[in-house]
């Protein structure tokens, strides 16, 4: 099946820093989609982009299908943003199963 | 709703009871997904749905576990014969078509 490695998997910023998060798959997809699980456990949904640049207010994304890989920018951290960051990829379009990566665990100190 | 419905939010049964989670998806979702997690790990595929007809099982680890959507949204995920190792937190989430997945707040299995 389709591989998904994230990285780093760990991240401590200090408040205000700027992170770059990397996701890398090893074939072709349809559908890649980023994830944040909050310290309470809820998993919620950042960006559906399978490919192209999406932006929404202090969090950017871009996913190069062709290279197979998307990154996740988040600028000005806030202790907010600390939790666990997911990649998700699929192969036939939005209504399929996703592969999950291992996640990126990042905490933001005030 | 709002968003998607687990319930219970907490389950702990003993090994070799059957248990039933419940998904109730956004409303007009056509497409419902069951995943499971454990502690440290991404979401694992179980199955998915779209309307009433189960699309996709492969991720069913083995033959205790199934799941139905019977009218096209509510759905029920239920494991037989409970064992320690199918302890871990179920996830629901739901789409339409071609739109990103909505997470519940999963079900968090025990089994002592």
């Amino acid at each position: 099946g389709i591989q998904v490695e994230q990285s780093p998997p760990d991240l401590i910023l200090q408040e205000g820093a700027n992170s770059t998060l990397r996701c890398n798959f090893s074939d072709s997809v349809n559908n890649l989609q980023w994830f944040h699980q909050n310290p309470w456990g809820q998993l919620i949904n950042l960006f559906y982009i399978p490919s192209g640049t999406k932006q929404n207010g202090r969090l950017s994304a871009t996913t190069v299908a062709t290279e197979r890989y998307s990154l996740l920018y988040i600028s000005s951290s806030q202790t907010t943003d600390s939790g666990v960051y997911f990649c998700a990829v699929g192969l036939a379009g939005a209504n399929s199963k996703l592969t999950f990566g291992k996640g990126i665990t990042l905490s933001v100190r005030p | 709703g709002a968003g998607v419905s687990q319930s219970p939010r907490y389950k702990v049964t003993k090994r070799g009871q059957d248990v039933a989670l419940r998904c109730d998806p956004i409303s007009g979702h056509v497409s419902l997904y069951w995943y499971r997690q454990a502690l440290g790990q991404g979401p694992e595929f179980l199955t998915y749905f779209n309307y009433e007809a189960q699309q996709d099982k492969s991720g069913l680890p083995n033959d205790r576990f199934s799941a139905e959507r019977p009218e096209g949204s509510i759905s029920t995920l239920t494991i037989q014969r409970t064992e320690q190792r199918d302890s871990a937190m179920y996830r629901c989430a739901s789409s339409f078509f071609n739109s990103p997945l909505h997470f519940g707040n999963g079900t968090r299995l025990t089994v002592t």
